[in-house]
């Protein structure tokens, strides 16, 4: 089966940086993805890693090393409206169907 | 573009009522999916097709029925509405050729679903 991993909340605050983990357990490994969920919202894709290495987006870079099963999506000058849910998925064994974490909760104080 | 549609957002169920959540979309996208998120447990995969006339269960399909006539829509069925399907469903689909996103996943808004 898959398996992940994250940490279930990340505070900080306005204007830092954070990062937020992921680790993973499957077989036949294609990617690692990011969403984002702000309360009553729909989850939205962020980013998306299939090699070892860091992939920026403005504000969001995303890492992934294969080797060790783990990934890290790193928001930088943060902001309250980053307060959300940080979600990680895998898509793996041959059905890019992705497979979710738990969510993180991000709490950005001022 | 519309995107992800889901009807209805909300719907309130009696235990032992059938219903059908609507889901479509129209970016012609090949690989449709069902999940349910409950309260800290993520986003769990319900059941998944990855073209017309093919469907596939995914991690908790029990209780819920799909089918895929077409590319657009992907309806879930509950068939006997328990007080245990009480969840939020989001529809999410994905093209099928990789492209510089990967498999990113577009998601409806969801439909809030009680079951008394």
């Amino acid at each position: 089966g898959q398996s992940l991993e994250q940490p279930s909340e990340v505070t900080a605050v306005e204007g830092a940086i954070v990062q937020i983990n992921c680790t993973y357990q499957t077989s036949g490994f294609y990617g690692l993805s990011w969403y984002q969920q702000h309360d009553g919202g729909a989850p939205t894709f962020l980013s998306y890693n299939a090699l070892d290495g860091l992939e920026e987006t403005g504000r969001f870079s995303s890492f992934l090393s294969r080797s060790d099963s783990y990934g890290y999506l790193l928001l930088q000058e943060l902001q309250m409206k980053d307060s959300a849910s940080y979600f990680c998925a895998v898509t793996s064994g041959g059905s890019y169907i992705p497979t979710f974490g738990r969510g993180t909760s991000l709490i950005v104080h001022p | 573009n519309a995107g992800v549609t889901q009807t209805p957002k909300f719907q309130v169920l009696k235990t032992g009522q059938s219903m059908t959540l609507q889901c479509a979309q129209d970016m012609n996208h090949e690989y449709m999916s069902w999940y349910r998120q409950d309260p800290g447990m993520g986003l769990r995969l319900i059941h998944y097709s990855v073209g017309a006339g093919i469907t596939d269960q995914g991690e908790v399909p029990n209780g819920y029925n799909v089918s895929r006539s077409t590319t657009e829509d992907f309806p879930l069925r509950l068939l006997s509405a328990a007080p245990s399907q009480t969840s939020v469903y989001f529809c999410a689909s994905s093209p099928r050729d990789r492209g510089p996103h990967g498999y990113g996943y577009t998601f409806g808004s969801g439909t809030r679903l009680t079951v008394v």
